[in-house]
């Protein structure tokens, strides 16, 4: 059974930085490319970015309008993206996604941004 | 552009059929995929490439593509199938685009 189980969320200050996890199981990891998508309450999914295979090469792609505040990373031997987060605003709190586009999402991580 | 535009919401009668549109200029070149998403819980891919059904997904489900448009349809609408749909394609990067979603409503 595919299975991708996302932690990490909490309370964090604006300013603050959050390293989220993504932790899968039950199809190849190393193969597949990794997405973060989240979702503020009440509103629509808002992609974040991705990380391609090693085949090609780790790239990452990412929303304009979070680049340089998000990073993604991945450790093929854990089975495990993440997401780094810096410098968060108020407007960053939501559930946050891992998926493997589309095919199998994780239930989410909620990060709160709030003083 | 890759944008894509869905209606925002959508009712139906119990036992009739919901269409929900999307429509964007990426769906001429690239697929769509249909996610149902209640509330409380993640995403669920109901709808894969254009048409495709994954496993487990109930028969009333279908999907159709013609030119920058694609159209999810629930046949027999229950009650069940009361949820938000988000169509989503992908932009040249292979980065997710979504629609803006739509609330099925049974009345």
């Amino acid at each position: 059974e595919v299975q991708l189980v996302e932690s990490g969320g909490g309370l964090v200050q604006p300013g603050g930085s959050l390293k989220l996890s993504c932790a899968t199981s039950g199809f190849s990891f190393s193969g597949s490319a990794m997405h973060w998508v989240r979702q503020a309450s009440g509103k629509g999914l808002e992609y974040i970015g991705h990380i391609r295979s090693k085949t090609n090469s780790y790239a990452t792609t990412y929303a304009a309008s979070l680049k340089g505040r998000f990073t993604i990373s991945r450790d093929d031997s854990k089975n495990t993206a993440y997401l780094h987060m810096n410098s968060l605003k108020i407007e960053d709190t939501a559930m946050y996604y891992c998926t493997r586009y589309g095919s199998t999402w994780g239930q989410g991580t909620l990060v709160t941004v709030s003083s | 552009s890759y944008e894509l535009t869905q209606p925002p919401s959508v009712s139906v009668s119990p036992g009739q059929t919901a269409r929900i549109t999307c429509s964007g200029d990426a769906l001429a070149k690239q697929y769509a995929y249909w996610y149902q998403q209640r509330p409380g819980q993640a995403p669920l891919l109901v709808i894969n490439k254009d048409s495709e059904r994954p496993s487990g997904i109930p028969e009333r489900f279908s999907g159709s593509s013609s030119g920058t448009r694609v159209t999810l349809t629930i046949s027999r609408v229950q009650a069940e199938d009361e949820a938000d749909y988000y169509c989503q394609s992908a932009d040249i990067s292979g980065a997710m685009v979504f629609g803006g979603g739509t609330k099925l409503t049974v009345l």
